[in-house]
Order: structure tokens, then C-alpha cells, then sequence
């Protein structure tokens, strides 16, 4: 149980062009999502956070304008990365919770933006 | 704000040895702590988690403990096996607005020499 998709799992953009990333939950529903991204040889930082049919809560530093999520099921989140820079570039791992306290991870997506 | 650290960034030892990693953090009001593995280029696999109540937990070869009143927890992996290579991030987790908010250590490279 607990299995989560990410899809692409590896993407390589142009500056200035956007990105979608999808996060499915296959077995369970997420009630909770949760993004984050990974800068290398970093830890992962906690980019926002969304409950399905509601608008995304963005932690501190992190531009609600350039990083649009969208949970619009229950076992569907997509993050969009808007006009994308290489600063961009980063791991982004997507986490349905579908319960408090209880969070799954997914693969991964590692997006290049040249 | 909470930090955590994890000490050492890289560790490279015999297979078959033991070994400790360890995790610190800064605010003791936490809800949980848990350790997770990371392959490269891959998502996180949860391994043990720990509620604030307790002191330790087991795994097979793998004992988590906690000391939340001096802000630390180490995980002890027993026979090291070359399997066991990856990164390790532990990650503190404290109730926010009804969910739960995971804080990410830096992590600890782990390389087990055959």
C-alpha cells in the first residue's frame, strides 16, 4: 500500500518556459499535500502546503506566483513551475498525507532548466 | 524556528561494522522524529518513527532512540551491510494548524565497504 507517482520523474526545460509536475496517490487519498524540493547535497526544504479544493499554503521565501499547486482530487496534486530560471533547478518531491501524522513520499522529479 | 543537524555529512565504514548516526535539533516541542533512507535520485522510505512519549524504537537491525529534552536522537545500525549505502535524514514533525509540518536534517551519506 501507500504508493505515490511522480510524473515526469526527469525533465529539462528552457529558461523562461513553465513545467508541470504530477504527484498521483494510487491507493490511497491524500487529503494533505505536501511539495518540497531538494537542492543538491541539501536537505529537503518544505515549499507548500494544500488541502484538496483549497488554495496552497507557501512557507516563507517561496513565490505563490512562480510555484502554482493545484489539488484538485483527492488523489491528484500538480505543481507548476512558471517561467522557469536555472535557479529553479532542484529535486521536487511531492508527500500525500492522507491522515494526520501520516505522510508518504513520492520518487521524486528532477527538473534541469537550461 | 526549528534547525536540525545531523552529524556526520559522510560516513564510510566496513561492512559488518556498527555504527551510529546522530540528529540534533533546536526545539524540543516536537510531535514525532523520524528517520528516513534516501537512494540517489529517489524519493524517501520511512524507516522508524519515534513519538515524543518514547525513548526508543526497533527495526530489525535498526534502533532509533530519542532524547527530546536535550534535542537529540541517533539511529544505531547493527552488521552493516552494503545495502544499507544511501543517505540517511531524520526529520522532526510538530503539529501546525491541524496538520503535521516535517522538519529535514542535512543528512548522512552512508557508505558500507564490501
Amino acid at each position: 500500500g501507500a504508493v505515490v507517482s511522480q510524473h515526469p520523474s526527469w525533465v529539462i526545460c528552457k529558461s523562461g518556459t513553465s513545467v508541470k509536475i504530477e504527484c498521483r496517490s494510487l491507493d490511497f487519498q491524500a487529503t494533505t499535500m505536501f511539495w518540497y524540493r531538494q537542492f543538491p547535497k541539501q536537505s529537503l526544504m518544505l515549499m507548500a502546503t494544500s488541502n484538496e479544493g483549497s488554495k496552497a499554503t507557501y512557507e516563507q521565501g517561496v513565490e505563490k506566483d512562480k510555484f502554482l499547486i493545484n489539488h484538485a482530487s483527492l488523489t491528484l496534486s500538480t505543481l507548476t513551475v512558471t517561467s522557469a530560471h536555472p535557479e529553479d533547478s532542484s529535486f521536487y518531491i511531492c508527500s500525500p498525507s492522507p491522515r494526520t501524522y501520516e505522510q508518504y513520499f513520492g520518487p521524486g522529479t528532477r527538473l534541469t532548466v537550461t | 524556528k526549528q534547525e536540525v543537524t545531523q552529524i556526520p555529512a559522510a560516513l564510510s565504514v566496513p561492512e559488518g561494522e556498527n555504527l551510529v548516526l546522530n540528529c540534533s535539533f533546536t526545539d524540543s516541542a516536537i510531535y514525532n522524529l523520524q528517520w528516513f533512507r534516501q537512494d540517489p535520485g529517489k524519493g524517501l522510505t520511512s524507516l522508524l518513527l519515534i513519538q515524543s512519549s518514547q525513548r526508543e524504537q526497533t527495526s530489525g537491525r535498526l534502533n532509533a532512540s530519542l532524547d527530546k529534552s536535550s534535542g537529540r536522537s541517533t539511529l544505531y545500525i547493527a552488521a552493516s551491510q552494503p545495502g544499507d549505502s544511501a543517505t540517511y535524514l531524520c526529520a522532526v514533525g510538530r503539529s501546525f494548524s491541524g496538520y503535521e509540518k516535517l522538519t529535514f536534517g542535512t543528512g548522512t551519506r552512508l557508505t558500507i565497504i564490501p
